[in-house]
């Protein structure tokens, strides 16, 4: 392993359904963070996790999100009732030190 | 008035050519700098991390931080075409994990 990891890479969704996407960090990393990024923007913080516990969750993370990291490995991120807002590249980052190293992202469209 | 500006570009220059890129902020906290470069449909890859102030290399890559003028620099030296994709800054606080992220100079290097 020698990257972050994120499944799936695409998924098309129609509105009002719900989306589950997995990250699987650098095994070493006990910090990993969700992001969130649109077309021509930079990424926007979602949520960040410290082995097992969420320590922090942007205002951007409406109560549709829901994220978890049992036992401090894996994490979801899921999002309820899908809108179209929705649509973004959703980043999974994982760090042991200030500098994050990100997965390839999961593309989310929802039609 | 965001916290991290960065021209968004498009930047367009001739295979060999010294490239420089910049990001400007606001908070004086911001104490760690990082460049990611991010190819299209991508997860951004981290190139440079600097605490502080002042010059880091790597290879053909600079990285200034000038932190009496709120002002941080990437220059890349003899440009090349797969040097073509969007620049992301971002800085962090001493403390706390989430990062402002600039949003994204797009780069061009003709053959």
């Amino acid at each position: 392993d020698t990257g972050v990891s994120q499944n799936p890479r695409h998924k098309i969704t129609k509105r009002g359904q719900n989306v589950t996407f997995r990250c699987d960090p650098i095994s070493e990393h006990n910090r990993l963070y969700w992001y969130r990024q649109t077309l021509g923007q930079g990424p926007e913080f979602l949520t960040y996790f410290q082995n097992e516990a969420q320590l922090e969750k942007s205002r951007l993370l409406s109560d549709r999100f829901s994220a978890e990291r049992p036992k401090g490995s894996f994490s979801t991120l899921e999002i309820q009732r899908t809108e179209q807002g929705d649509s973004a590249m959703y980043l999974c980052a994982s760090s042991l030190g200030p500098a994050k190293l990100f997965g390839p992202g999961t593309r989310l469209t929802v039609t | 008035q965001k916290e991290v500006e960065q021209d968004p570009g498009p930047l367009s220059v001739p295979e060999g050519a010294i490239v420089s890129l910049n990001c400007t902020y606001s908070n004086s906290a911001f104490q760690y700098f990082m460049w990611y470069r991010q190819y299209s449909r991508k997860g951004p890859e981290l190139l440079m991390y600097t605490y502080s102030s002042g010059n880091k290399e790597d290879g053909r890559f600079t990285a200034q931080v000038d932190k009496s003028s709120k002002y941080i620099s990437l220059f890349i030296r003899d440009s090349q075409p797969s040097d073509s994709a969007t620049y992301l800054c971002a800085m962090k606080r001493l403390t706390g994990n989430q990062f402002y992220f600039g949003t994204g100079t797009s780069l061009t290097v003709i053959p």
